[in-house]
């Protein structure tokens, strides 16, 4: 069965830089979660999307943005990178309809490591 | 606003014993819960949920849960450790809602240790 795919699995960047996340979400579904993971920490919401529209927001920095594509795939977009936003990112996707049980489905991560 | 608390960060078994991880939930309504494994620098695998359709729920590599309202407690267990299940293991809630609005919210993580 397909999953959610994101990409890239690792970056490196330096401070100060620009990063794009993508996540590929399970066809059909319609919701789009955005996790930070630090070091050692439990996954932080950043923000979802629910049919292409923000539906909740987390504590995602002023500077990074995100936002869902017609064809449901997201981009999480961070600026002006530093040092402490090192961490694993995931994208987890939902179908809000039908036989909806509230589960999420993640994808493997991206590791971004700022330098 | 809904919130897991995990007793105890690091947990150390035998192998062959009892596994017990402790959740316990806060959420003025039925939320559902879930507990998600994650080995070292791999992404989030669910083990299993409670949706309310029963209270004892079994889910992968022989872990199972049991609803509690009353103690408003979703313990993890499982009868018998085996050394790869040595992992982060993460409690999570979400609200029973629709409309895109089920973010799992987790709890801060029990870090399994199994021991020979």
């Amino acid at each position: 069965a397909a999953g959610v795919i994101q990409s890239p699995r690792h970056l490196i960047k330096e401070k100060r830089e620009t990063a794009t996340l993508k996540c590929y979400p399970i066809p059909r579904h319609d919701t789009v979660y955005w996790y930070q993971q630090g070091p050692g920490q439990d996954p932080q919401f950043l923000i979802s999307f629910y049919e292409k529209m923000q539906s909740d927001k987390g504590s995602i920095p002023d500077r990074f943005s995100a936002q869902q594509f017609s064809d449901y795939h997201s981009e999480l977009n961070m600026s002006s990178l530093e040092l402490g936003d090192s961490a694993l990112y995931f994208c987890a996707s939902s179908y809000s309809g039908g036989e909806n049980t509230g589960e999420l489905f993640f994808g493997e991560g991206s590791r971004l490591t700022v330098l | 606003a809904q919130s897991v608390t995990q007793l105890g960060s690091h947990v150390s078994v035998s192998e062959g014993a009892l596994v017990l991880l402790r959740c316990n939930y806060s959420s003025s309504v039925p939320p559902y819960l879930f507990w998600y494994v994650q080995y070292p620098n791999q992404g989030l695998q669910l083990l299993l949920k409670y949706t309310s359709a029963a209270t004892l729920v079994k889910g992968i590599n022989g872990f199972e849960a049991e609803f509690k309202k009353s103690e408003t407690s979703f313990h993890l267990t499982k009868p018998s450790a085996h050394m790869s299940d040595a992992a982060e293991y993460f409690c999570a809630v979400s609200p029973r809602l629709t409309g895109g609005g089920n973010k799992l919210t987790f709890g801060t993580g029990t870090q399994l240790k199994v021991e020979l």
